[in-house]
């Protein structure tokens, strides 16, 4: 299993560009998430998706739209890019069912570093 | 509402010292606890986590929390430290039945040889 993926690893933008940052989970888990990571404020949630067809906001949505294409792919868009959005992006899935033993784990994939200039 | 406080951003002990670092949460409900660590240009993996078991809680590479109600703390130990285990770590808190984790702003630590 490759767990979590995501694409681009590394990604510039000019201020005022778009771009879609790509999540794909293979481990079969309902719940999936956007978090943004800043020094010195931990990770932040921008978006999470409980179950397929669902969507809601977090702390950070502000400037960022998502979309649940299936069960394993979560995408986060940057409609209008703003250098304060420059920051590491990182996809999580998290299993559904209260019988996985895992269930309230978030395994995390290797981050996207976004810079906005 | 959850929250969590990690004192010292930065904490710097010698190779076989005593590694603690400190994490205080703050839940209106009773609440699942976690420890991640992430390393230089990585995700984030999980360390241990509390879900209302044993109060004691043991995690690879060694390392241990304990969950105490009445200091509403989960700090983190390990008795002795490796080089290996300079990382960046963050202590996160979930309430029973919700979907969202919140971090900490995390806690760098350094080894010294």
């Amino acid at each position: 299993n490759a767990g979590v993926t995501q694409t681009p690893k590394f990604q510039v933008l000019k201020t005022g560009q778009s771009m879609t940052l790509q999540c794909a989970q293979d481990m079969n888990h309902n719940s999936m998430y956007w978090y943004r990571q800043d020094p010195g404020m931990g990770l932040r949630l921008i978006y999470y998706s409980a179950s397929e067809g669902t969507t809601d906001k977090g702390e950070v949505p502000n400037g960022y739209n998502v979309s649940r294409l299936n069960k394993r792919e979560f995408s986060l868009r940057l409609e209008s890019a703003a250098p304060s959005q420059t920051s590491v992006y990182f996809c999580a899935s998290r299993p559904g069912t209260l019988r996985e033993t895992a269930y309230y784990e978030q395994y995390f994939g290797p981050g996207t570093r976004l810079t906005v200039t | 509402a959850q929250s969590v406080t990690q004192l010292g951003s930065h904490v710097s002990v010698s190779e076989g010292a005593l590694v603690l670092l400190r994490c205080n949460y703050s839940s209106s409900v009773p609440p699942y606890l976690f420890w991640y660590v992430q390393y230089p240009n990585q995700g984030l993996q999980l360390l241990l986590k509390y879900t209302s078991a044993a109060t004691l809680v043991k995690g690879i590479n060694g390392f241990e929390a304990e969950f105490k109600k009445s200091e509403t703390s989960f700090h983190l130990t390990k008795p002795s430290a490796h080089m290996s285990d300079a990382a960046e770590y963050f202590c996160a808190v979930m309430a029973r039945g919700a979907q969202k984790l919140v971090f900490g702003q995390g806690t760098r630590l350094t080894i010294n040889p």
